[in-house]
């Protein structure tokens, strides 16, 4: 089976500036996660979907970050405008069925994001 | 916070040799899991135990969990060069989902 994808791979902007990431989840997969992972540590949850329903965003920086997920497939995340400190990957991952964290998760390769 | 700490930090052994990473963590959980992730690259899952589990293998791995003592270990025997990666616990309680620090494992062939 294809993987999550995820697009793009690489992203250079300068602060204030905005930028959008978007993920393919797998076929058939109803939840959709959305993390950011800073270098050295672990990735941390922005927000989960599920089909178009968001789950949690509770840790989502809702005044610069938003994130939609068209008819229960696609989804893109959104900074603007964007600060030094959101400098790390992000990272799309996908799982099967409904149950919270019952199902292995399935990563894309992340995009990583520079802030100038 | 739920978050796991991974235990080394960073890990190097020679081929062949176990490798033994530990992770802990703060509140009640129904499950624990651990991913792997190669450098660049996404995390790949490896296993799930669930809070009434003690004890779980997948081929050379071998994971155990300790609800009283809030921990687990992740045990990897025969390690080979291609195991060199990040490996991270994650904690699912309620509607939770944290990942840890992450332990670098280094296997120098």
């Amino acid at each position: 089976e294809a993987g999550v994808a995820q697009s793009p791979r690489y992203k250079i902007i300068e602060k204030r500036q905005s930028v959008a990431f978007w993920c393919n989840p797998i076929s058939g997969h109803a939840t959709l996660y959305w993390y950011q992972q800073i270098l050295g540590q672990g990735p941390k949850l922005l927000i989960q979907f599920q089909n178009n329903g968001v789950v949690d965003d509770s840790q989502l920086p809702k005044d610069r970050f938003s994130a939609e997920r068209l008819k229960g497939v696609d989804s893109t995340l959104k900074i603007q405008p964007a600060k030094l400190e959101d400098s790390a990957v992000y990272l799309c991952a996908s799982s099967l069925g409904s149950g919270f964290g019952v199902q292995p998760q399935h990563f894309g390769d992340g995009t990583r994001l520079s802030i100038l | 916070s739920q978050q796991g700490e991974e235990d080394p930090q960073a890990l190097s052994i020679q081929e062949g040799e176990n490798a033994t990473m530990n992770c802990s963590y703060k509140t009640s959980i129904n499950n624990l899991q651990w991913y792997r992730q190669n450098s660049g690259r996404g995390l790949v899952h490896l296993i799930l135990i669930r809070s009434n589990e003690r004890e779980k293998h997948s081929g050379r791995l071998r994971v155990t969990l300790d609800t009283s003592k809030k921990s687990s270990s992740l045990l990897i025997t025969a390690s080979r060069a291609a195991d060199t990666a990040s490996y991270f616990c994650a904690t699912v309680g309620g509607n939770q989902f944290y990942f840890g620090t992450g332990t670098s494992l280094t296997v120098i062939p």
